[in-house]
């Protein structure tokens, strides 16, 4: 079945940087694309921004350009997100979600999404 | 502030009929397809539905979603317990470029 499998939960001190890995498997992984969602404790939910070998360079949710590096590595079907700068602000649990891109502009849905990371920044 | 606005609670007893709403504006809901997600409590969020009404293999077609204008709904019949969640709309946006989500709906199951 396509699963994709996270990486554990970080402890990072402001002004790190953590990368979280997503390990995809059930599916050809350079057939679709990966995005990065994140939700914050007891908050909703917010897209970081995709990765698609097919659809060119990464794209970014404009807040976080400049902190955010999203990179595929097809050899081994597993997907980095690297968050820099960090701030408490950025305590989350990050998500992974294989990305479906549907023919009409605009249309994209997740399925299905990792089991999240836990980051936790802190001093 | 969610981009797009939806109710922060519902609640139905079981086998009744309740639906979820998520109002947006012509830079989104308008324009874009509609997609519906579930978060089960400590888990991860489920794609519920798609492209407005279509749902994923295995999800029961007691879920449907419907779109009109610059806001989408989500419809829940015969509710059952294991239906008590978190449910998300979400949709492209022009403004910022990206998908936007609502801030969620709690269901409550009485």
């Amino acid at each position: 079945q396509v699963q994709l499998v996270q990486s554990g939960a970080e402890v990072k001190k402001p002004g790190a940087s953590v990368k979280v890995s997503c390990k995809a498997s059930g599916y050809t992984f350079s057939d679709y694309g990966i995005s990065w969602v994140r939700q914050a404790p007891g908050q909703g939910l917010e897209w970081m921004g995709w990765i698609s070998p097919y659809k060119g360079n990464p794209k970014y949710a404009l807040e976080l350009q400049g902190r955010v590096t999203m990179t595929m590595d097809t050899s081994t079907s597993t997907a980095y997100m690297e968050l820099r700068s960090l701030k408490s602000d950025d305590t989350a649990v990050y998500y992974c979600a294989r990305t479906i891109f549907g023919v009409v502009i605009g249309a994209n849905w997740f399925d299905p999404w990792g089991q999240g990371t836990l980051v936790t920044v802190s001093s | 502030q969610s981009v797009l606005t939806q109710s922060p609670s519902a609640s139905g007893t079981p086998g009744q009929r309740v639906t979820i709403s998520c109002s947006g504006s012509n830079s989104n809901i308008e324009t874009y397809i509609v997609n519906w997600y579930q978060q089960l409590p400590g888990t991860a969020p489920k794609l519920l539905i798609y492209s407005n009404n279509k749902r994923p293999s295995g999800v029961p077609d007691r879920f449907s979603g419907s779109k009109s204008g610059t806001s989408a709904s989500l419809a829940i019949s015969g509710l059952q317990s294991e239906d008590e969640a978190d449910y998300f709309c979400a949709a492209w946006d022009d403004s910022l470029n990206g998908p936007v989500f609502g801030g969620g709906t709690k269901l409550t199951v009485l």
